[in-house]
């Protein structure tokens, strides 16, 4: 069964230091999300991507987050200068086009900031 | 943003029984909701999904109940089993176009043997 895949699936960074996430989407599908979970807390939506550029951003994805489909097949989440409040579990997901599609999730990319 | 609700933390239940876990919502522009199960450490699994123009959708032991004029919607598992247990988070869309989900803070499922 197709399926989303990130990576990786924890990483530890230092404060201020750049990471990038990536994901590889179901082949077929052509918007892709990134959402986060803090622990303890909810799913939070962060951006949804279509055709080569953000469709909707929250007030989470703020100037240090920027998304990238760098090629036909990854979909990536940088963020410039992390700071300990972005340490949380991301997830990535993607769906067919069409509104009400369902959203399928990959496994998530722990992220650590000390 | 408390635009969904799932107002119980957690849930036990007895194997064999019927789990009910709980959504609400407060916009009524939402139309499509979709059900999820988590474990720790992983990614949501898509369960069940219902648009507006239903009020019951059915797949196997799950299954989704939608009161529109009540903002409100229920997931059945029944008969419920131990590896049922995970967090349940419910999640809604509305007519933005932008097919960005608002998800509640989920339910704790509990399955005793």
């Amino acid at each position: 069964e197709p399926e989303v895949t990130q990576t990786p699936s924890h990483q530890v960074t230092q404060m201020g230091q750049e990471v990038i996430l990536r994901c590889v989407p179901i082949s077929n599908h052509l918007y892709f999300y990134w959402y986060r979970q803090i622990l303890g807390q909810k799913v939070e939506f962060l951006v949804s991507f279509y055709n080569n550029e953000i469709s909707e951003k929250s007030e989470i994805f703020d100037d240090q987050f920027s998304v990238e489909r760098p090629d036909g097949s990854n979909f990536t989440l940088k963020i410039r200068s992390t700071k300990l409040e972005d340490s949380a579990m991301y997830f990535c997901a993607s769906s067919l086009p069409g509104h009400g599609d369902t959203i399928y999730f990959g496994e998530g990319s722990w992220l650590t900031v000390v | 943003d408390q635009q969904v609700k799932q107002n119980s933390p957690s849930l036990s239940v007895q194997e064999g029984r019927i789990s009910i876990l709980n959504c609400d919502y407060t916009n009524s522009m939402f139309d499509y909701f979709l059900w999820y199960k988590k474990y720790p450490a992983e990614g949501p699994t898509f369960l069940i999904s219902i648009s507006s123009i239903k009020d019951k959708n059915e797949d196997g032991r799950f299954t989704v109940f939608l009161n529109k004029s009540a903002k409100h919607l229920s997931l059945h598992i029944v008969p419920s089993q131990p590896g049922d247990s995970a967090v349940y988070f419910c999640a809604a869309s509305g007519t933005s176009g932008t097919y960005k989900y608002i998800f509640g803070t989920g339910t704790r499922l509990k399955v005793l043997a």
